[in-house]
């Protein structure tokens, strides 16, 4: 039960688009459409940004999409604004149980 | 409206137990399975366990098994998450997560978390 591999950090500038990878195995996150990311700000929950690999919960910005290509999964952050400043963490599925990446910090220059 | 409380802040011995409570308002507690996960300082998110609080049929993650039990009273709508033979790498905090549906593995509902020190 190895968790998922992010990049420690990733930055960019206001209005500009970033991408976080999540990369896991074919018996998790290429195994099943049931990846889900979450945006944590320091001292509080995680925050629900995508589900089903790409689907966006209500209140959350068309700004942020998910996709997935074999073992990867990615989420983008379009038109970064400052208030997006956070630690990002995947999540997968696996087969009854559940495992999340190690977390990327964002950071907006 | 919908939530999840959670006990408060807890200091224990090493070789200790803590058992953390949840209690669910808002919604069905019996129609959404309910998920543990910790978060120790400055590190990342870690799955603990699953309980569905209708049977109260558990499974817990590997690295826990043995030394987990989830547990709940329907009467209260109140979710318990204890973890036996405390060591200092167990100080996280502890966060109950609901499912966006039933038996969902994505969590749109969170707790705020209990943080559980373990120290001498």
């Amino acid at each position: 039960q190895s968790a998922l591999t992010q990049p420690r950090s990733v930055s960019g500038s206001p209005g500009q688009s970033v991408t976080i990878s999540c990369t896991g195995t074919s018996s998790d996150v290429g195994g099943y459409n049931y990846v889900s990311w979450y945006q944590q700000h320091p001292g509080k929950a995680p925050k629900l940004m995508i589900y089903d690999v790409s689907k966006r919960p209500s209140g959350v910005p068309d700004r942020f999409s998910g996709s997935k290509s074999g073992n990867t999964a990615s989420l983008t952050i379009s038109g970064l604004q400052a208030e997006d400043e956070a630690d990002y963490y995947c999540c997968s599925y696996a087969g009854s149980y559940v495992v999340f990446g190690g977390g990327t910090k964002l950071t907006v220059l | 409206q919908v939530q999840l409380v959670q006990s408060g802040a807890e200091v224990k011995k090493p070789g200790a137990s803590v058992k953390v409570s949840c209690k669910a308002s808002g919604y069905t507690f019996t129609s959404y399975y309910m998920h543990w996960v910790r978060q120790a300082p400055g590190q990342g998110l870690e799955w603990m366990g699953i309980i569905n609080p209708s049977g109260g049929s558990t499974s817990y993650a590997q690295k826990f098994q043995g030394r987990v039990t989830m547990t709940r009273d329907t009467s209260t709508s109140t979710v318990y998450m204890e973890l036996s033979s405390l060591r200092s790498e167990d100080t996280a905090v502890y966060y109950c997560a609901r499912p966006g549906y039933s038996s969902g593995w994505y969590f749109d509902l969170w707790g705020r978390g209990t943080l559980v020190t373990v120290s001498s």
